[in-house]
């Protein structure tokens, strides 16, 4: 069955340090998306993006981020200068249709802990 | 504004139990609504889509129903198992692209 996946599973990384985090989505998906998690929150969406550019972003998705399609296949989302509170769980998810009409499939994340 | 209040927050039941998960948004006009079930430190499994146009869904043991006009949906699961213990999440969709989610139910069974 497919599935988005996403690497690493957890990353550490000291404050001010730039982070990369990757996913790959569902091949025959248009729309991709982060959401992230702090720990005992809600589940918070980030940014959609949908035919190479940014559909929408939340107000937490500030200059410190940035998303990108470098190739086919992975869908990456940068964080400049991390902070604390960047601390949380990052999902990547995909879907087919516009207002993810097929339902919206998400990646088992990546643990994310600034120091 | 938009939101998902889900409840209980919480809930421990014995195995066999049928049981019934709540979820309210305050904005009716949604385009569709997704459950999903979380377990600890882990992803988010799609379990049940429901389109504005449908009232109910089902999958195996489980059947979300959805009233939008009451702003409310809910997800049955029958004969629960231990294995079914985890979070579960109703996220909905209007317009855009992007889900909203609620806060999720802590669900335990224990045998």
């Amino acid at each position: 069955e497919p599935e988005v996946t996403q690497t690493p599973s957890h990353q550490v990384t000291q404050m001010g340090q730039e982070v990369i985090l990757r996913c790959v989505p569902i091949s025959n998906h248009l729309y991709f998306y982060w959401y992230r998690q702090i720990l005992g929150q809600k589940v918070e969406f980030l940014v959609s993006f949908y035919n190479n550019e940014i559909s929408e972003k939340s107000e937490i998705f500030d200059d410190q981020f940035s998303v990108e399609r470098p190739d086919g296949s992975n869908f990456t989302l940068k964080i400049r200068s991390t902070k604390l509170e960047d601390s949380a769980m990052y999902f990547c998810a995909s879907s087919e249709a516009h207002g993810t009409g097929g339902g919206t499939f998400f990646g088992q994340g990546t643990r994310l802990t600034v120091v | 504004k938009q939101e998902v209040t889900q409840i209980p927050a919480a809930l421990s039941v014995p195995e066999g139990e049928n049981l019934v998960l709540n979820c309210s948004f305050t904005d009716s006009a949604i385009y569709n609504l997704q459950w999903f079930r979380q377990d600890p430190g882990k992803g988010l499994t799609s379990l049940l889509l429901i389109q504005s146009s449908q009232r109910e869904q089902t999958s195996g043991r489980l059947n979300a129903s959805l009233d939008k006009s009451s702003g409310r949906s809910t997800l049955y699961i029958a004969a629960s198992q231990p294995g079914d213990s985890a979070t579960y999440l109703c996220a909905v969709v209007y317009n855009t692209d992007k889900l909203i989610f609620g806060t999720g139910t802590r669900l335990q069974v224990f045998p």
